[in-house]
Order: C-alpha cells, then structure tokens, then sequence
C-alpha cells in the first residue's frame, strides 16, 4: 500500500530563517511520482514540484529546494530565508508512474507559519 | 493558460439535500479526478474519469456519483447530504497518453461545501 507520512504536523519559524518539511513515503512501486503542494489560507492547492522515482537529482527552484533520498525514501522541501507569503499547508504526495492508477495519495500536512 | 474550473466556489446546503458540484477541465485534457478535503485534513481521492469511463475508485460514498460528458466536464452529484459532507471539493485534470509518462494532474480551485 502507499503511503506518505509528515511527522511535523505545524512548525513556527522567523522570518529569514530556514525551513525544511520531512517528507516519508511507503510504496511497493518501482516507479513511482512524488509531489509537493502548497495551500494558502485561500484554499487552493498549489503544485510546486513532481519528481520521477529515477531521477534522484536535487532540484533548486529560487528559494525552494528538495532533496531526494531514494534509500531512504525520504523527499524533503527546504525554504532557505522564509517569508511571511510562505505560511501556508504543505502537502506531500505520492503518485504511481505505470499502469493506469495515477490517484494522488496525500500526507496529513505541516502547517508552517512564519512569523514576522 | 487555461486552467481547471470548479463550479460554484461556495455552496451551502441543508441536511438531506442534493448538491450538484461542476467541472471544467483544461482543453485537451481527457481525464478527470474528484478529491474532498475536510476540515483540517488532507485531500482524499474519490473517483476519476478517462473518455468518459470511471477509470479508478476511492473512497467515495454511495450517495455521490459522478459522471463525464462528451466535452469532458465533469459533475459530482451528492445526494441526502449529511453534516460530515461539509469539504472542499477539487478536480484536477491530467491528459493521459498511453506511450509517455503520466501527466501532472493540475487542480482546479475547488468548491466549498458547506451543510447545515
């Protein structure tokens, strides 16, 4: 069964620190997509990153990274210097890569407020 | 771009009532995906639509169904709503090609349900 697990549930930091989202996942899966969603307060659920099971490269996206540990099964989301506009619900999520079964399996979530 | 359109974005219903919840996906995209968010917690999977088949099935109750059309909108209908209904309900839409790495699913804004 898939499943992904984000142990911080809500995490508070100052503004211009850096923050990194745990990310765990569980699949039985050779191939297989990873994801992670932003949710503002508004609702709505923003993409900001999917990731192949083979390409285990880390990617930089401004002030977004993500380190993927395939060994681990880990698949982190750091903000370097937060900001206020980055409080929000961050979803990991995971997703299978073959057949025709492509539902979104979700995390529980870490709300991430940044302080000012 | 175009993106998925929900409708409406908000709707309030009494207990036992019916609720009809649209679908708009991006042009060209072929399959449809329904996801509920409850309060406080993660998207959960519903039900998904490829050329107009139920192509996969979550957690959906049997008093929700759901169907697509020819133009491949979407509707979700919910009947005898009870108080647990009360969610954010999303579509996302994705093009499915059969030869090629599944396509990012891109979700709509989602409607907002409130039963009282």
């Amino acid at each position: 069964a898939q499943k992904v697990t984000q142990a911080q549930t809500e995490i508070s930091v100052v503004e211009k620190e850096d923050v990194t989202l745990d990310c765990v996942y569980e699949t039985r899966d050779t191939t297989y997509y990873l994801f992670w969603y932003k949710q503002p307060p508004s609702g709505e659920l923003v993409f900001l990153i999917r990731r192949n099971s083979f390409d285990e490269q880390n990617e930089i996206s401004g002030r977004y990274s993500w380190n993927f540990q395939k060994s681990t099964s880990s698949f982190n989301f750091t903000i370097t210097a937060s900001q206020v506009v980055d409080s929000a619900v961050y979803f990991c999520a995971l997703s299978e890569a073959s057949g025709r079964d492509d539902k979104i399996i979700f995390g529980k979530g870490t709300r991430l407020h940044i302080l000012p | 771009a175009a993106g998925v359109i929900q409708s409406p974005r908000h709707l309030i219903k009494e207990k036992r009532e019916t609720a009809t919840l649209k679908c708009y996906p991006i042009p060209r995209h072929d399959t449809v995906y329904w996801y509920q968010q409850g309060p406080g917690q993660d998207p959960q999977f519903l039900i998904s639509f490829y050329e107009k088949m139920q192509s996969d099935k979550g957690s959906i109750p049997d008093r929700f169904s759901a169907q697509q059309f020819s133009d491949y909108h979407s509707e979700l209908n919910m009947s005898s709503l009870e108080l647990g209904d009360s969610a954010l309900y999303f579509c996302a839409s994705s093009f499915f090609r059969k030869r090629a790495a599944k396509e990012t699913q891109y979700f709509g804004p989602g409607t907002r349900l409130l039963v009282l």
